[in-house]
């Protein structure tokens, strides 16, 4: 079974500071991983995944995430945040075997940038 | 390209009464998935369509949700006798074939109270 961990419920910081979500997992089989963005009154919309290749992966709007097998980590960062940003955050893994698409999510972290 | 759609946005609902929600996926789409997010939790997986067919359920809470994508289009999924426990978001997501290489496009989710 997977399960996931996002440490942090709620991280508030100013604009233009740097910022990491914490994400953790664990998994009996490899997986695949994915950080989603739900901005306000909108569904949830991919920001970035990890399939293979470089452990690290970045999004269009400057995110980054990195993969650390030995720690179970695909923590998310920024070196300098928008207001724009503010939204909340979902870690979620999927079951690298698998043929079906089935997402399994952490409980979210809510980032709120403040000017 | 218009994106996955649900109906109703919000719905209030007395314990024991009847609810049907809605997701229209975007065209082309065969996979089909809803997901469920309780308050301050995960979002949990409930089951995937494959065109009209029920891929995996094992989601499923129990027999009060019934699930249906009829003609492999829009899907429902009613709640009845809905408990207060039901009481969450409800999330829609859409993909192309196959499921496990396709990003999953959600919904903005409808918002079930039952009081």
């Amino acid at each position: 079974a997977q399960s996931v961990t996002q440490l942090d419920s709620q991280v508030p910081v100013f604009e233009e500071a740097p910022v990491e979500l914490r994400c953790n997992y664990s998994s009996s089989v490899s997986v695949y991983l994915f950080w989603y963005v739900q901005y306000p009154n909108q569904g949830l919309q991919l920001l970035l995944k990890y399939l293979s290749g470089s452990t690290l992966v970045e999004s269009i709007n400057g995110f980054e995430a990195e993969f650390n097998k030995s720690q179970t980590s695909f923590h998310l960062r920024k070196p300098s945040v928008h207001i724009s940003d503010t939204a909340e955050y979902f870690c979620a893994v999927r079951n690298r075997g698998s043929t079906l698409g089935r997402l399994y999510f952490g409980r979210g972290t809510q980032l709120t940038v403040w000017p | 390209e218009a994106g996955v759609t649900q109906f109703p946005s919000h719905s209030v609902i007395e314990k024991g009464q009847t609810v049907t929600l809605r997701c229209d996926p975007i065209s082309g789409h065969d996979n089909l998935y809803w997901y469920r997010r309780v308050m301050g939790k995960e979002i949990k997986f409930l089951l995937h369509f494959v065109k009209e067919s029920k891929q995996d359920e094992s989601g499923m809470p129990n027999n009060r949700f019934l699930a249906e994508r009829t003609g492999g289009t829009y899907s429902t999924l009613k709640v009845q006798p809905a408990e207060l426990e039901d009481s969450g978001v409800y999330f829609c997501a859409s993909s192309l074939s196959p499921p496990a290489t396709y990003e999953q496009y959600f919904g903005p989710g409808t918002r079930l109270t039952v009081t």
